[in-house]
């Protein structure tokens, strides 16, 4: 059982170059998300999706854009990458049930030169 | 005002020692409650979640109180094992959406 896997696991761009981050859980679980986490600052929410073809902003939403074409995928892009958006994103799935908790990827480094 | 605040750390311990973490979350319709365990360049893994009757899991202790809204997490006798950063992790309920503390690194030293 794969769980939540995420690719690439680790990408460099050029400042105004574009790419999609991909999730991909195997749990079958209605909720998905897109976090970052910078240092000092904790996990920030991007976007998040209750079910196949919604999505929702998060604390975080500029600069990037995200799709749920299918339940077990979500999709982070970047249109234009700037230095700002350097960071550490993990996604996560969760059923829809309140006392459960979420399950995280292994995290895309990504660096924005 | 942060939503969840934690101990700013770090907790540096030796082995075997007792350390305790604190959190306190500022919305009062805050519904489930967990502590996150987070290793060094990976990513954050469910160490327990918190009861309103405190729970204990081996070595591990998490108590709520939601009159003061405020959460704790106790480590006994701790192994070198147990050096990570401690999340503390609120669900507002909203669309299932958690918001995270900052973390509290912990090292525990021979």
């Amino acid at each position: 059982n794969a769980g939540v896997t995420q690719t690439p696991k680790f990408r460099v761009l050029k400042t105004g170059q574009s790419m999609t981050l991909l999730c991909a859980q195997d749990m079958n679980h209605e909720y998905m998300y897109w976090y970052r986490q910078d240092p000092g600052m904790g996990l920030r929410l991007i976007h998040y999706s209750v079910g196949e073809g919604t999505t929702a902003k998060g604390e975080v939403p500029d600069g990037y854009n995200v799709s749920r074409l299918k339940k077990q995928n979500f999709l982070l892009g970047l249109e234009s990458a700037a230095p700002s958006q350097t960071s550490v994103y993990f996604c996560a799935s969760s059923t829809w049930k309140v006392q459960e908790t979420q399950y995280f990827g292994p995290g895309t480094r990504l660096l924005v030169l | 005002r942060k939503e969840v605040e934690q101990d700013p750390g770090p907790f540096n311990v030796p082995e075997g020692a007792t350390v305790a973490f604190n959190c306190t979350y500022s919305n009062s319709a805050s519904q489930s409650f967990f502590w996150y365990r987070q290793d060094c360049r990976k990513e954050p893994k469910l160490l327990m979640s918190v009861y309103s009757s405190g729970n204990e899991d081996g070595r591990f202790t998490a108590q709520l109180n939601r009159a003061s809204q405020y959460i704790s997490l106790l480590i006994r006798d701790s192994k070198l094992s147990d050096s990570a950063t401690y999340l503390c992790v609120v669900n507002e309920g909203s669309a299932r959406q958690l918001t995270f503390g900052s973390g509290t690194q912990l090292t525990v030293l021979p």
